[in-house]
């Protein structure tokens, strides 16, 4: 099956300016989830959508930060304006429930510079 | 709440040699608790996972890991490195809902 898959790869912006990230999970997959992984540090979760509901988001500075997930698949997640510690790898990853146990898919990141 | 500690940033060891990547949780309910690993430029990958059935897990490429509920651990452990074994591997934990709390990563090199 095709894994989770997100664009763009590579992405560098000034201070300030905004940016998207893209993300379609392993089809059938009704839970997605966005991680930031600041280097040297392991993820963090930002975000936790059931079908197109939020179920956390907790962790996400919603001044800067946004996140949507229309018609249950796919998602795209934003950040405006961007700040430097934004700097990070975006991952996204879905999973086929969210009982305790269930597998988490991750895509291979969004590598994001702010200069 | 919950919590992981990889006890070692960085672990070296010889191909061929036994690997032992350090892992302590902290949680308030029975957790499931995971190793994945991440290679240079790709994505996580599971490598094993603990759902409280048997308490030694055996996963992929040769890896296992024992739950230890009285020394609130979860080690994990190969009997010989291979140099495609290098990367960085995170040991997560999971007592709840379906949140995942990752530890800080322990990145193994492997020496021929």
């Amino acid at each position: 099956e095709a894994g989770v898959a997100q664009s763009p790869r590579y992405k560098i912006i000034e201070k300030r300016q905004s940016v998207a990230f893209w993300c379609n999970p392993i089809s059938g997959h009704a839970t997605l989830y966005w991680y930031q992984q600041i280097l040297g540090q392991g993820p963090k979760l930002l975000i936790q959508f059931q079908n197109n509901g939020v179920v956390d988001d907790s962790q996400l500075p919603k001044d800067r930060f946004s996140a949507e997930r229309l018609k249950g698949v796919d998602s795209t997640l934003k950040i405006q304006p961007a700040k430097l510690e934004d700097s990070a790898v975006y991952l996204c990853a879905s999973s086929a429930g969210t009982i305790n146990g269930y597998e988490q898919y991750f895509g291979p990141g969004t590598r994001l510079t702010v200069t | 709440a919950q919590s992981v500690t990889q006890l070692d940033s960085h672990v070296s060891v010889s191909e061929g040699t036994p690997v032992l990547l350090r892992c302590n949780y902290s949680s308030s309910y029975s957790p499931s608790l995971f190793w994945y690993v991440q290679h240079p430029n790709k994505g996580l990958q599971l490598l094993l996972k603990y759902t409280s059935a048997a308490t030694l897990v055996k996963g992929i490429n040769g890896f296992e890991a024992e739950f230890k509920k009285s020394e609130t651990s979860f080690h994990l452990t190969k009997p010989s490195a291979h140099m495609s074994d290098a990367a960085e591997y995170f040991c997560v934990v999971n007592s709840g809902y379906s949140t995942l709390t990752f530890g800080k990563g322990t990145m193994l090199l492997v020496s021929p």
